[in-house]
């Protein structure tokens, strides 16, 4: 079964605010993570990746934070912008050929 | 280099027919992989191959699915005798190599297949 999974379908932020999107794992044995972004009718597109032997990445506007105590990862986005508006999906990379993803989580941008 | 490239975008087959979807993938990159996704669902894995080899195809239906990326020519999912359930879309990404590097794994956008 599955290895990844949200904790919500849907987030709506204020654009300009920050948004916190949330990601759960159950494989204590992962080792690689990756965040993607898909927007409608598009395939999914890379953001930021992570190992485990790490606690943070930072990108371009973007960071993402694992806690492998409790088995949880999250993206960071700063200044919510309306072109972020996409579904976003925590995904788990296995032994480098294939990525596992979770169910996703719907990001709104209000105005 | 223009990604990589699926065809035909939306694909409409009625039941107990067959779908190809086709994909090219960027030059120079020989690694292909197959990904299903359903209505507000994430991707999950089908086949990875390389050229003229299926190297994982866990993620593969036991019937009437196959996959084959030819030394000549792009790769082809086949859906035989499809069913309503198969309607999804179906998305190919490529890599240059294999190993963790997967800022090089780029998907395409993806074949919406429906069945009538």
């Amino acid at each position: 079964g599955e290895s990844v999974g949200l904790h919500l379908p849907t987030l709506s932020v204020q654009e300009g605010d920050n948004s916190i999107i949330n990601c759960a794992y159950s494989n204590s044995a992962s080792d690689y993570f990756i965040w993607y972004k898909q927007e409608s009718g598009k395939g999914p597109q890379f953001i930021i990746d992570i190992r485990s032997n790490m606690d943070k990445r930072q990108g371009q506007r973007v960071t993402v934070l694992l806690n492998k105590t409790v088995k949880h990862l999250s993206l960071q986005i700063a200044a919510t912008q309306p072109g972020d508006s996409a579904v976003y999906f925590c995904a788990e990379n296995i032994r480098g050929d294939k990525i596992i993803f979770g169910k996703g989580t719907r990001l709104h941008i209000l105005p | 280099n223009a990604g990589v490239m699926q065809n035909p975008r939306h694909l409409v087959r009625r039941r107990g027919q067959e779908a190809r979807l086709r994909c090219s993938p960027m030059k120079g990159h020989s690694h292909v992989y197959w990904y299903r996704q359903l209505p507000e669902e994430g991707l999950k894995f089908m086949v990875y191959l390389q050229k003229e080899n299926i190297i994982d195809e866990s993620g593969m239906p036991k019937e009437r699915f196959s996959a084959e990326f030819p030394k000549e020519g792009p790769s082809i999912l086949r859906i035989q005798q499809v069913v309503r359930g198969d309607s999804a879309a179906y998305f190919c990404a490529n890599s240059q190599d294999r190993g963790y590097r997967v800022d090089g794994y780029t998907f395409g956008s993806g074949t919406r297949l429906t069945v009538v």
